[in-house]
């Protein structure tokens, strides 16, 4: 799995909490990504990073915030959970033409 | 706009079988283009890469295939097996720096005994 680990790896909430999801990578990729899954939409992005501390919206990027203190860490933030949120989370490195490898992602139902 | 569609939404084909799956894309620039297999619970895995100047490359039983003049390709699935069962993300690339990744919505292929 290319050295990308989630966590955690489901996780049940109740709306209006804060979520963080932890992405952890090995590779000393430049570039993280974080998306979500939902079925009819595939795979969109919320946000990236292009560095440490350097970090642009995606296409859905309302609701979620990120961080990326350290080359190896990138966090997704729900400020306050939304039913509209639940959905299946995958990071992922790479891009800049090289392959992109994904997690194995983080399912997060918002009750 | 930069889209990539693909069809058919879901297949389902007896074991043994062939099929072939359909991807079209408007990204521009284009640097190249991935199919990926998502099994059920899993990040989605890259089968092939293909660049501009490529028409046909292989892996396995998979193979597919680039015009990038008509910004199609093709994923085909020689005698399928239970474990193809999966769904199957086109990929397109501009190229170089971050947020250049364009993706399909994918086809769920299913394969029965």
């Amino acid at each position: 799995d290319a050295g990308i680990t989630q966590s955690p790896r489901h996780k049940v909430t109740e709306t209006g909490t804060p979520v963080t999801l932890r992405c952890h990578q090995t590779e000393n990729h430049r570039y993280m990504y974080w998306y979500r899954q939902d079925p009819g939409h595939g795979l969109r992005l919320i946000h990236y990073s292009y560095g440490v501390k350097d970090t642009d919206k995606g296409e859905v990027s309302d609701g979620y915030s990120v961080s990326r203190s350290k080359t190896e860490d990138f966090l997704l933030t729900l400020e306050s959970a939304t039913s509209s949120q639940t959905s299946v989370y995958f990071c992922a490195i790479g891009g800049d033409n090289t392959e992109a490898f994904f997690g194995q992602g983080t399912r997060l139902t918002v009750v | 706009k930069n889209q990539v569609e693909q069809s058919p939404q879901s297949l389902i084909i007896l074991e043994g079988k062939n099929c072939t799956l359909q991807c079209n894309y408007t990204v521009s620039p284009f640097s190249n283009l991935r199919w990926y297999k998502q099994d059920t619970g899993r990040g989605p895995v890259s089968l092939t890469i293909m660049t501009f100047s490529e028409n046909t490359k292989s892996n396995g039983r998979y193979t597919a295939t680039l015009d990038a003049d008509t910004k199609q390709s093709s994923l085909h699935i020689t005698a399928s097996q239970l474990s193809d069962s999966a769904s199957y993300i086109c990929v397109v690339n501009q190229g170089t720096g971050a947020n250049n990744l364009f993706f399909g919505t994918g086809t769920r292929l299913t394969v029965i005994p």
